[in-house]
């Protein structure tokens, strides 16, 4: 098992320019969320899924958007890059009715 | 409503000297309470977990955590630090009821000293 894998490792981007955010995992979880981390904050979710077809907010949505059409996969999308978004992106995996998540190597993102 | 609070941003100990790291919990409910350890330049990596079992956990390379309900703390220790400690570790919490949704604490940087 791969496990969660996320590309790129690290991108540079423009203010306003778009992207997408990689994300997927070969253990079959349902549940899968996008969390983003920024110094002396710890990780905030952006967006959750609980299935294929399902997504929701988390604590600091504006600005991203996803999709989630198979159980593998789970792209973040940042439509208009701004300053504000540079961060580390983690995405994050678990079973439905289990507790432990299980978190990709992250994606290291700066908008100048 | 659930949060966590990382009562140290910082904590500097020397190779071989115990290790505290104190975190403080507030749930409506019974939790489940996870430590969280980040390398530099890494991802997450699950320390240990804390369900309604044992309120004593034992963790991976040595951690232990403490989950005393009457003090909502969830306390990370090691008796003996490591160089291969240095990281930053945090303290989370989740309940079933927020659809097992996690709340980060900021964070502990942890250095050891030679």
């Amino acid at each position: 098992n791969a496990g969660v894998t996320q590309t790129p490792k690290f991108q540079v981007l423009k203010t306003g320019q778009s992207m997408t955010l990689q994300c997927a995992q070969d253990m079959n979880h349902e549940y899968m969320s996008w969390y983003r981390q920024d110094p002396g904050m710890g990780l905030r979710l952006i967006h959750y899924s609980v299935g294929a077809g399902i997504t929701d907010q988390g604590e600091v949505p504006n600005g991203y958007n996803v999709s989630r059409s198979t159980t593998e996969d789970f792209p973040l999308r940042l439509l208009s890059a701004a300053p504000s978004q540079t961060s580390v992106y983690f995405c994050a995996s678990r079973a439905v009715h289990q507790e432990t998540q299980y978190f990709g190597p992250g994606t290291r993102l700066l908008v100048l | 409503a659930q949060s966590v609070t990382q009562l140290d941003s910082h904590v500097s100990v020397s190779e071989g000297t115990p290790v505290l790291l104190r975190c403080n919990y507030s749930s409506s409910y019974s939790p489940s309470l996870f430590w969280y350890v980040q390398h530099p330049n890494k991802g997450l990596q699950l320390l240990l977990k804390y369900t309604s079992a044992a309120t004593l956990v034992k963790g991976i390379n040595g951690f232990e955590a403490e989950f005393k309900k009457s003090e909502t703390s969830f306390h990370l220790t090691k008796p003996s630090a490591h160089m291969s400690d240095a990281a930053e570790y945090f303290c989370v919490v989740s309940h079933r009821s927020n659809d097992y949704k996690l709340s980060f604490g900021a964070g502990t940087t942890v250095t050891v000293r030679a």
